[in-house]
């Protein structure tokens, strides 16, 4: 079992639709997860971090975190062309090293 | 305000030779962390340098060294390349609060191993 999965997409969304990005992880002891934006050929941008269970809202980004799942998702609203990117979910299991997913390519269609 | 800033951006090397990248962190930060991202996966953590020391490593060979310097700049050295080391070399900074830390990448670094 891979530490950090998620599935690779493409996720395909029209423009203005809400695109849900989910991730799951072993370690139970992960103590803060991130998520970053990666464009095409770009390095890694971070979008949210989040550390307790729940939700976390940023502009057209949340971020929910279910601990006793295992589970992480971010959700994009009202998504736009330019959000078509992978996006890597990536968690620190009180270590210095965070731990990544392979993933997911997300495509907006206009 | 400067971000993460590496150089070179790209880099050619042949099997067997051997290569520097560089890193300056982020202003205020003082930990530096290195990543190798092979196409189509997720970065693999190599190691993370904090007060001019290796801190942590990841699952990679002794080839791949590094270094901490005072004004907390860093340099990865990877010897006695193969082609599979041809990557995208990424550079994080970080600064820990409170048992948190969130890193922050630069632009990278291409290598090509021929």
């Amino acid at each position: 079992q891979k530490e950090v999965e998620q599935n690779s997409g493409p996720l395909s969304v029209p423009e203005g639709a809400i695109a849900s990005l989910n991730c799951t992880y072993s370690d139970r002891g992960s103590q803060s997860f991130f998520w970053y934006r990666q464009y095409s050929g770009k390095s890694p941008e971070l979008i949210m971090f989040i550390y307790s269970n729940g939700d976390k809202e940023d502009g057209r980004f949340t971020a929910q975190l279910n601990k006793a799942s295992q589970y992480v998702s971010l959700l994009i609203r009202d998504s736009q062309p330019s959000d078509s990117a992978t996006y890597l979910c990536a968690v620190n299991a009180g270590t210095y090293k965070y731990i990544f997913g392979t993933g997911t390519r997300l495509k907006v269609l206009a | 305000d400067a971000g993460v800033t590496q150089s070179p951006t790209h880099l050619i090397k042949t099997r067997g030779q051997q290569v520097t990248l560089r890193c300056s962190p982020k202003s205020g930060h003082d930990t530096v962390s290195w990543y190798q991202q092979a196409l189509g996966q997720g970065p693999q953590f190599i190691f993370q340098y904090y007060e001019e020391e290796e801190r942590q490593r990841g699952n990679f060979p002794d080839r791949f060294s590094g270094h901490q310097f005072p004004n907390y700049s860093s340099e990865l050295n990877v010897n006695a390349l193969l082609l599979g080391d041809s990557a995208l070399y990424l550079c994080a900074s970080s600064f820990r609060t409170g048992g948190l830390e969130t890193q922050y990448f630069g632009p990278g670094t291409r290598l090509l191993v021929l």
